[in-house]
C-alpha cells in the first residue's frame, strides 16, 4: 500500500515562499498510471485542488493559483514538492499531497500538515 | 470552472436511517464524478469514482448514481463510522470540489 507524507514548515511569513514536500513509500513513484498531487483546506472549509505532476515532470496547475505556484519531481527520492510564492493569510490551510490516478481521481492521501501564514 | 453544489448542507440522521447526498455540477461532467469520505483530523478517503464505481474496500452500502449534471450518493444504512463530511470531486474540467455535506447524528 503506497503511503505519502508531508513536511515542511508550519508556519510562513507572509509574502513569503511556502515549501512542502511529500515522500512517497511502498509503492511506484515512476508509474504511467499515477499522477503526484496537492491539495488544501483552509481550516473548517472545503478542499481546493493546487495541481498536479507527472514523474517525468510535466505539471498542471490550478488557474487560480497558477501564478504563484511551482509543483517539481525528485524521482531518486520518491519525492514531489509545492513552492507557493507570496503568500499571505489567505493561504493559511492543511495542504495534502495525493496520489492521483490517470483517470484524476484521489485514492491516496498523505495525513495533511497544517501550514499558517502569519507575522 | 465548473461549480459544484452539495446538498443539504447538513444531514442529520440517526444509525440505520437511509442518507441521501447530492451534488450538482454547473455544467456537464458526464460521469467524471467522485465522492470522497472525510473524518475530522483526516484526509479524505475516496469512496466512488466514475460516478458509481467503489474504491477498493468500500462497503457495498454506499451507492453512486446519476451523470450530467445531477449525482447522488446513497448510504443505504448508516453505521456510526459513516458520520462524516462528504466532497463530490469533478475532473471534467481542471478538478474541483463540492462545499461538502455533513451527516451528522440526529
Amino acid at each position: 500500500q503506497v503511503q505519502l507524507q508531508e513536511s515542511g514548515p508550519g508556519l510562513v511569513k507572509p509574502s513569503q515562499t511556502l515549501s512542502l514536500t511529500c515522500t512517497v513509500s511502498g509503492g511506484s513513484f515512476i508509474s504511467t498510471d499515477y499522477y503526484w498531487s496537492w491539495i488544501r483546506q483552509p481550516p473548517g472549509e472545503g478542499l481546493e485542488w493546487i495541481g498536479y505532476i507527472y514523474y517525468s515532470g510535466g505539471a498542471y496547475y490550478n488557474p487560480s493559483l497558477k501564478s504563484r505556484v511551482t509543483i517539481s519531481v525528485d524521482t531518486s527520492k520518491n519525492q514531489f514538492s509545492l513552492k507557493l510564492s507570496s503568500v499571505t493569510v489567505a493561504d493559511t490551510a492543511v495542504y495534502y499531497c495525493a496520489r492521483l490516478t490517470d483517470d484524476l481521481w484521489l485514492d491516496n492521501w498523505g495525513q495533511g500538515t497544517l501550514v499558517t501564514v502569519s507575522s | 470552472e465548473i461549480v459544484l453544489t452539495q446538498s443539504p448542507a447538513t444531514l442529520s440522521l440517526s444509525p440505520g436511517e437511509r442518507a441521501t447526498l447530492s451534488c450538482r455540477a454547473s455544467q456537464s461532467v458526464t460521469s467524471y464524478l467522485a465522492w470522497y469520505q472525510q473524518k475530522p483530523g483526516q484526509a479524505p478517503r475516496l469512496l466512488i469514482y466514475g460516478a458509481s464505481n467503489r474504491a477498493t474496500g468500500i462497503p457495498a452500502r454506499f451507492r453512486g448514481s446519476g451523470s450530467g449534471t445531477d449525482f447522488t450518493l446513497t448510504i443505504s444504512s448508516l453505521e456510526p463510522d459513516d458520520f462524516a463530511v462528504y466532497y463530490c470531486q469533478q475532473r471534467s474540467n481542471w478538478l474541483t470540489f463540492g462545499g461538502g455535506t455533513k451527516v451528522e447524528i440526529k
